[in-house]
């Protein structure tokens, strides 16, 4: 069965500090891969999107990049992180055919404060 | 751009109500359309989907929606709610071949027991 995995779970940084926050799918290849951010009352928010290695769509400009080095994991990334990165960060995978087209299976997500 | 709208942000229901939370989309073509759902602390999954045939679909724990075309909406309905239903729904809209999900901005459901 396919799993998602995202770490860390939490993590407290100071402004202006690196950031890189990794996901990875087990039991599946080739997934199209998707990171949100989740704001209170906001819904998610779609950050980046891959159908492939080294392939990165961003869909909103910002301090933020993703690279995805392999095929199941995906990377979500800053050189320097602002206040306003504060989150709720959520990847997740799709397939682009059968019987779970377009489903979207999610993480566990990552509690991002910037101090 | 394509817009999902979720028109009830907070809707609290006592246990044994109904609930019928609204959801319409601007889209104009073909569609795929989802609920997920996120209970306290646990992953957002899949609650149902529609992609063609019938419009009244069920999921998971008794939910249902109804995919209305002419109305561009795909509302989701319980007959009767529970405490465990407490959580946060959000509708999603792919249109047809697309792999990028528009969300709904989310309605946070609370079930007093």
């Amino acid at each position: 069965s396919q799993t998602i995995h995202q770490w860390p779970a939490t993590l407290v940084q100071p402004v202006g500090s690196p950031l890189s926050l990794e996901c990875t799918v087990e039991g599946t290849s080739n997934p199209n891969l998707y990171w949100y951010r989740q704001a209170a009352g906001r819904g998610l928010q779609l950050l980046f999107y891959s159908v492939g290695i080294g392939q990165i769509s961003s869909e909103v400009p910002q301090n933020l990049s993703a690279s995805r080095p392999q095929d199941r994991q995906f990377i979500l990334s800053s050189k320097k992180l602002l206040l306003s990165d504060s989150g709720f960060y959520l990847c997740a995978w799709s397939v682009p055919r059968g019987q779970h087209y377009n489903e979207q299976f999610f993480g566990p997500g990552t509690r991002l404060t910037v101090l | 751009a394509q817009s999902v709208s979720q028109h009830n942000h907070h809707v609290i229901l006592s246990e044994a109500a109904s609930l019928e939370l609204g959801c319409n989309y601007s889209y104009g073509g073909t569609v795929n359309l989802f609920w997920y759902v996120q209970y306290p602390g646990q992953h957002l999954q899949l609650l149902l989907k529609y992609f063609s045939g019938d419009p009244l679909v069920k999921g998971i724990k008794g939910f249902e929606a109804e995919f209305i075309k002419s109305k561009f909406s795909f509302n989701l309905r319980k007959p009767s709610v529970q405490w465990s239903d407490t959580a946060e729904y959000f509708c999603a809209v792919n249109p047809g071949g697309s792999y990028i999900p528009t969300f709904g901005r989310g309605t946070s459901l609370i079930v007093h027991p």
